[in-house]
């Protein structure tokens, strides 16, 4: 079963920031989140791991709440660049990756 | 070089007819995989190999068949092709075993039209 996303979709002005969030009915021990730009394929952002352990990329961040089964990508002082779909994925049974439905980030100038 | 690369880019095809995509990776790992991305961005796994073998088969019609020759390459072939198999596939791979953190290393996708 996939993990559930919100919100669908995002806009932004430079400079803002933006969370996106992920949640499953299943227990997790990993998150992973992607980012894909139009036309290209999905670029791997960051695992979390079982532990509530918050990680960084940048001005891109992410916590993980196994207890609520849930995580957050949090995008400080968006930038152009950070134009995209952005995927969640759960880690199930034959290292099965289920992705969500995909976030539609904008940051406009 | 190119980590993970896929061919054909771009396939246009008519109804009914038989195409193949082929994927090959040189990061020497051990699991590829078929992801199909339809028009609405949706992600879904398709088939896994570990080291030739298959692993994972979700819930596809038995016109695709996954071939993997050798670790590093893994193709996907299709028969008698329907309209709804018009989406991008895109070839993954990730270490395996142990050593495996669930990264995965997309190809850039092979786009696949049937009029």
């Amino acid at each position: 079963q996939q993990p559930v996303q919100s919100p669908q979709a995002v806009i932004l002005r430079e400079g803002e920031d933006a969370v996106i969030n992920c949640s499953s009915s299943k227990a997790l021990y990993s998150v992973h989140w992607y980012r894909q730009k139009h036309g290209e394929a999905p670029v791997f952002l960051m695992i979390l791991l079982k532990g509530g352990e918050q990680k960084g990329h940048d001005k891109i961040s992410a916590s993980f709440n196994e207890k609520k089964q849930q995580s957050s990508l949090y995008l400080t002082a968006s930038q152009l660049s950070y134009s995209g779909t952005y995927f969640c994925g759960t880690l199930e049974y034959g290292n099965k990756l289920v992705f969500g439905a995909g976030t539609i980030l904008r940051v406009k100038s | 070089d190119t980590a993970v690369s896929q061919t054909p880019k771009y396939l246009v095809t008519q109804m009914g007819n038989d195409k193949s995509i082929k994927c090959e990776q040189n990061l020497g790992h051990d699991t590829m995989y078929w992801y199909k991305q339809d028009s609405k961005k949706f992600l879904k796994i398709m088939f896994s190999y570990n080291n030739k073998e298959l692993i994972i088969n979700e819930t596809v019609p038995n016109r695709f068949s996954p071939k993997s020759p050798d670790k590093a390459h893994l193709n996907l072939h299709i028969n008698s092709l329907e309209l709804g198999d018009s989406a991008v596939y895109f070839c993954a791979s990730s270490r395996g075993g142990a050593k495996n953190t669930g990264e995965l290393f997309f190809g850039e996708g092979s786009r696949l039209t049937v009029l």
